[in-house]
């Protein structure tokens, strides 16, 4: 069965220092992992998404994250915090084969504040 | 055209209207999707429609009303509804659809509706 932890509900970061925003995962196969960042009352926006190929993704304003099998992590990286990265993020799981293939599994978010 | 469109972006509504919440996409994609997102919690999956045929309902009150009138519209119809169904609704969009209506690949979303019910 799939499942997602985000492992921090809020995390607060001061501008210009590093962001990480941590996830765990669980798959029975081969997964897709995917990072959504939603501002208030906005819809969700890609961040970034992995689907086998490097196991580094970089993404949209400067965000990366690194599939690291072994310990099961899909973890959230920005060199320095902007202000307009103060949102909610979601780690997003799918399985690409088996009876679940397909079925998207979120995180319950983690909530990114950044202060001046 | 690269995103998924929805409209209106408020509404509020008594529990004896009747409404419709509209999403388009011009991607070409095949799979069209309906989310109900609560406050401070992730989307939940309410409805997909795969090559413009209803494949997944996730046990959904009838009161809720999916509809694909062709590959680019989703439309949502709403009645009767309860204070409790207020939230964001979600479209979202993919370019592919395994059987059964799932896909694996990533999902586009558009921005939403805020529903209110009185």
């Amino acid at each position: 069965a799939q499942s997602v932890t985000q492992l921090d509900s809020h995390v607060s970061v001061s501008e210009g220092t590093p962001v990480l925003l941590r996830c765990n995962y669980s798959s029975s196969y081969s997964p897709s992992l995917f990072w959504y960042v939603q501002h208030p009352n906005k819809g969700l926006q890609l961040l970034l998404k992995y689907t086998s190929a490097a196991t580094l993704v970089k993404g949209i304003n400067g965000f990366e994250a690194e599939f690291k099998k072994s310990e099961t992590s899909f973890h959230l990286t920005k060199p320095s915090a902007h202000m307009s990265d103060a949102a909610e993020y979601f780690c997003v799981v799918s399985d690409r084969a088996g009876g679940s293939q397909g079925n998207l599994i979120f995180g319950k978010g983690t909530k990114l504040s950044v202060k001046p | 055209d690269t995103e998924v469109t929805q409209t209106p972006k408020h509404l509020v509504m008594g529990m004896t209207n009747k409404k419709s919440l509209k999403c388009e996409q011009h991607m070409g994609h095949r799979a069209m999707y309906w989310y109900k997102q609560k406050a401070k919690k992730p989307p939940e999956l309410m409805f997909v429609y795969s090559y413009e045929k209803l494949s997944i309902n996730e046990s959904v009150p009838s009161r809720f009303s999916p509809e694909c009138p062709n590959s680019s519209l989703l439309n949502l119809h709403l009645h009767a509804l309860q204070p409790e169904d207020s939230a964001l609704y979600l479209c979202a969009s993919s370019p592919d659809a395994l059987a059964g209506g799932r896909s694996y690949n990533e999902q586009f979303f558009g921005p939403g509706t805020r529903l209110t019910v009185l």
